[in-house]
């Protein structure tokens, strides 16, 4: 089976209630931003990003929020399914160096029916 | 859409076998990566490359090689494959032109080291 998140912290949520997924940086000069989610046996798959001259973008579903005075962002799915179940990772970047990502070990968010 | 795609889903190899790893954007990208997944330490970079017959270590290119002679495919090399080496390989790529600094990930190799 998927080895990947046996240490990961885990978020449990009821179908169709809302998660949030909170994610610290380390970097402040990071002005890039992304939230991927991996299913398991899969690759990471890209969900939403954010520049760090916006505290607020939303997609599907999806919002993603910045607060660069603690570092802290944050993923929020509404009305969560089934189909949500994966690990969520967010990633940091300095646009100036090579588009190199560093990655946050992520949390894993089971929903339950 | 975006398409990565590495050559093997799964892979068993013996100790001190050569062990090569494809991946193929149809992208145009300029840049591609090369990472490990391991539990509990998230995804680490072992090499990029940011144009064809460029390499650059990543964090931990300790054991490892790459080869980028097209711009589409970049190859992750085990010169003498180690127990140590078991893990989830992940190949991505991305654009240095324009907000193009998302990496879009392939699906991920699976190499157990006996």
């Amino acid at each position: 089976g998927e080895s990947v998140g046996l240490h990961l912290p885990t978020l449990s949520v009821q179908e169709g209630d809302n998660s949030i997924i909170n994610c610290a940086y380390s970097n402040s000069a990071s002005d890039y931003f992304i939230w991927y989610k991996q299913e398991s046996g899969k690759g990471p798959q890209f969900i939403i990003d954010i520049r760090s001259n916006m505290d607020k973008r939303q997609g599907q579903r999806v919002t993603v929020l910045l607060n660069k005075t603690v570092k802290h962002l944050s993923l929020q799915i509404a009305a969560t399914q089934p189909g949500d179940s994966a690990v969520y990772f967010c990633a940091e970047a300095n646009t100036g160096t090579a588009s190199k990502l560093t990655f946050g070990t992520g949390t894993r968010l089971q929903v339950t029916l | 859409d975006v398409k990565v795609t590495q050559s093997s889903r799964y892979l068993v190899k013996r100790t001190g076998e050569k062990v090569f790893l494809e991946c193929v954007q149809d992208m145009d990208h300029e840049n591609m990566f090369w990472y490990r997944q391991d539990p509990g330490l998230g995804l680490r970079l072992i090499y990029f490359s940011y144009d064809v017959k460029m390499k650059e270590k990543g964090d931990i290119p300790e054991g490892y090689s790459v080869s980028r002679e097209k711009k589409e495919r970049f190859s992750l090399i085990l010169e003498s494959a180690s127990t140590n080496q078991t893990s989830m390989y992940l190949c991505a790529s991305n654009s240095h032109t324009g907000n193009q600094e998302t990496q879009y990930f392939g699906p991920g190799t699976r190499l157990l080291v006996l």
